[in-house]
């Protein structure tokens, strides 16, 4: 079965400094990937995908991602990161089923 | 712009009683899904539809039924609501391909006293 794994419940950083999300993902086939942002009392906004091709995806935001086959990873990255940024970060698979799995996501505060 | 509305936005209920949660989309989207957000659980899917008429089972479905009557309408319907389900419910749409984006609503905070 697949599954998405965000290891870091919680990140903090300073205004500035690069941010590294991290989600690695469990999935035997080419996988979609997504990453979305919800911030504080909103609802989730989508961030950016993975389909195939250039395995460094850009999004919205100034946010990018790379997608490692080697080791079924899908971070994202931003440099420098605002404090616009504090929000919770949801890695998603599609697995071309209609049935998106999502991981636990990841709370990221950056201090000003 | 793709637009899902959620409705109610919050709702307090009693245990045992009946809660219905609407869903409205106006992208004309072929799938539509409930998911509930829960700490530590991120989002995990109850129930999604192909179409109108149709209704499938997702990962947690347990204690829930959905309704899809059109093609711009999702119910999630819990018959007898019980605390355990007291939660933040999202609905999303999206095409019928692997690969798009969903469009969630913004979601329906739920409370079962």
């Amino acid at each position: 079965a697949q599954s998405v794994d965000q290891p870091d419940a919680h990140v903090t950083l300073s205004e500035g400094a690069s941010l590294e999300l991290r989600c690695s993902y469990s999935y035997s086939a080419a996988p979609y990937l997504f990453w979305y942002v919800q911030y504080p009392g909103q609802s989730l906004q989508f961030l950016l995908k993975y389909i195939t091709g250039d395995t460094v995806v850009k999004g919205t935001k100034g946010f990018e991602a790379e997608f490692r086959k080697s080791n079924s990873s899908f971070n994202l990255k931003k440099s420098p990161a605002h404090w616009s940024d504090s929000a919770k970060y949801f890695c998603a698979l599609d697995p071309n089923t209609n049935k998106v799995v999502f991981g636990t996501g990841t709370r990221l505060q950056v201090l000003p | 712009e793709a637009a899902v509305t959620q409705s109610p936005r919050n709702k307090v209920a009693v245990t045992g009683g009946k809660v219905t949660l609407s869903c409205n989309q106006t992208n004309n989207h072929n799938n539509m899904y409930w998911y509930r957000q829960d700490t530590g659980h991120g989002l995990r899917l109850i129930h999604y539809s192909y179409g109108a008429g149709s209704t499938e089972k997702g990962d947690i479905p347990d204690g829930y039924k959905a309704s899809r009557p059109s093609q711009e309408n999702f119910s999630l319907i819990l018959e007898l609501a019980t605390p355990s389900q007291t939660s933040v419910y999202f609905c999303a749409s999206g095409p019928d391909r692997g690969g798009n984006t969903l469009y969630f609503g913004e979601g329906s905070r739920l409370i079962v006293v």
